[in-house]
């Protein structure tokens, strides 16, 4: 039972190339999440998926965009990476509303120069 | 003020002592709380739920105090995999989808 996986695990970008983030869930949760983890802070929400078809922003939602392919798939594109998108990207999903908990994939550790 | 406020540390300990983390937070609204322990450079991972009544998990004791708006977590007899990061997660409020993690507190438990 894998859980949550993420690819890839490792990226490097150029400011202004995109990129695709991808998450998958085996657990037959309905909802899943995007993180953002940055030095000294909390986790902050980017995106979040409710349930399959639907798709609301958090609380750093700008230059980011998600797809909540199926049930199990949650991705997250930069259209045109910047430095201050440099982070720990964790994509995690739970198994009813949001005050369930969590679990989270590896993470998918972003440089962009 | 932040959301959910948490003392960063680092708490050095010795192997065996006891050790307390506490965390604020401001949603008066906020319907449920959590502890994450997150190891360096992995994923957080939930510790345990914190019920209004308080909780007990082996070494590991959570409280919730509405009134003043606080969780904590107590840890008896570290052990040195005790080391890691304590994350306090605050949910709820209207929606339900309202998470909030603290920034953590690092522990580091010394034979």
């Amino acid at each position: 039972n894998a859980g949550v996986t993420q690819t890839p695990k490792f990226q490097v970008l150029k400011t202004g190339q995109s990129m695709t983030l991808q998450c998958a869930q085996d657990m037959n949760h309905n909802s899943m999440y995007w993180y953002r983890q940055d030095p000294g802070m909390g986790l902050r929400l980017i995106y979040y998926s409710a349930s399959e078809g639907t798709t609301d922003k958090g609380e750093v939602p700008n230059g980011y965009n998600v797809s909540r392919l199926n049930k199990r798939e949650f991705s997250l594109r930069l259209e045109s990476a910047a430095p201050s998108q440099t982070s720990v990207y964790f994509c995690a999903s739970s198994g009813g509303q949001g005050a369930r908990e969590q679990y989270f994939g590896p993470g998918t550790r972003l440089t962009v120069t | 003020r932040k959301e959910v406020e948490q003392d960063p540390g680092p708490f050095n300990v010795p192997e065996g002592a006891t050790v307390a983390f506490n965390c604020t937070y401001s949603n008066s609204a906020s319907q449920s709380f959590f502890w994450y322990r997150q190891d360096c450079r992995k994923e957080p991972k939930l510790l345990m739920s914190v019920y209004s009544s308080g909780n007990e998990d082996g070494r590991f004791t959570a409280q919730l105090n509405r009134a003043s708006q606080y969780i904590s977590l107590l840890i008896r007899d570290s052990k040195l995999s005790d080391s890691a990061t304590y994350l306090c997660v605050v949910n709820g409020g209207t929606g339900g989808f309202k998470t909030i993690f603290g920034a953590g507190t690092r522990l580091f438990v010394k034979a």
